[in-house]
């Protein structure tokens, strides 16, 4: 039973372009939203991460957006350079007695010169 | 700065034999990680420690244990190794102010 729901599991951009991955979940325990990004032979990295109390954040090129009543929330990726290349992972945090990390599927972005 | 160390970056086991991932931290954070990393099934959790002493099961812990003697060392065990159990692990902290997951770069397990 996958608790965060990623889609799509792969995404082919132009580079200038915008890349958009979507995730949803069902437990409203859930408090705390990041996102990771993994490029090949390497752990994943914290990119850039999300509280249910805005819809909202912006660091540079990336943007979380937060919907609470649809129990979604996605990660734009604006001027998607080849760089961005990578594996891109979302997770929704649940505290019931430890702190512990739910993670979607992963989606592989390409991003094409 | 290391950060996470895990040992042996690969290794191809038999089926049958006992295997043991190693991982150190160099941090201070009380809470670690196992994950394995699975195409189309993201990072699932196998295991966890909310600090030195304790551990707990996470969603997929069979065939798997854990240790936790002290706050910088979390190994992971497959007691008889089966080829389900081919997959990438990842260890992983997390710094408690913030909440970031830290990872070491990945032991990479084959059991034929």
């Amino acid at each position: 039973q996958q608790q965060v729901k990623q889609s799509p599991q792969s995404l082919i951009v132009q580079k200038g372009g915008i890349s958009i991955i979507n995730c949803a979940y069902e437990n409203t325990a859930f408090d705390y939203f990041p996102w990771y990004q993994q490029f090949p032979g390497k752990g994943p990295a914290l990119l850039i991460a999300i509280r249910p109390d805005v819809s909202e954040k912006k660091e540079g090129r990336f943007t979380i957006s937060f919907n609470k009543s649809a129990k979604q929330f996605s990660l734009h990726i604006m001027d998607s350079q080849p760089g961005d290349s990578a594996t891109y992972f979302c997770a929704a945090r649940i505290i019931q007695g430890a702190q512990k990390l739910v993670f979607g599927q992963g989606t592989r972005l390409t991003i094409n010169p | 700065i290391a950060g996470i160390t895990q040992a042996p970056t690969s290794q191809i086991l038999a089926a049958g034999r006992r295997m043991t991932l190693r991982c150190t931290q160099d941090m201070r954070h009380n809470a670690m990680y196992w994950y394995r990393q699975d195409l189309g099934l993201g990072l699932r959790l196998i295991h966890y420690s909310n600090t030195a002493g304790t551990t707990g099961k996470g969603e997929v812990p069979d065939g798997y244990s854990v240790s936790r003697a002290n706050t910088d060392d979390f190994p992971l065990t497959l007691a008889s190794a089966v080829p389900s159990q081919t997959s990438v692990y990842f260890c992983a902290s997390q710094d408690s102010n913030t909440g970031e997951l830290f990872f070491g770069e990945g032991s990479r397990l084959t059991v034929l």
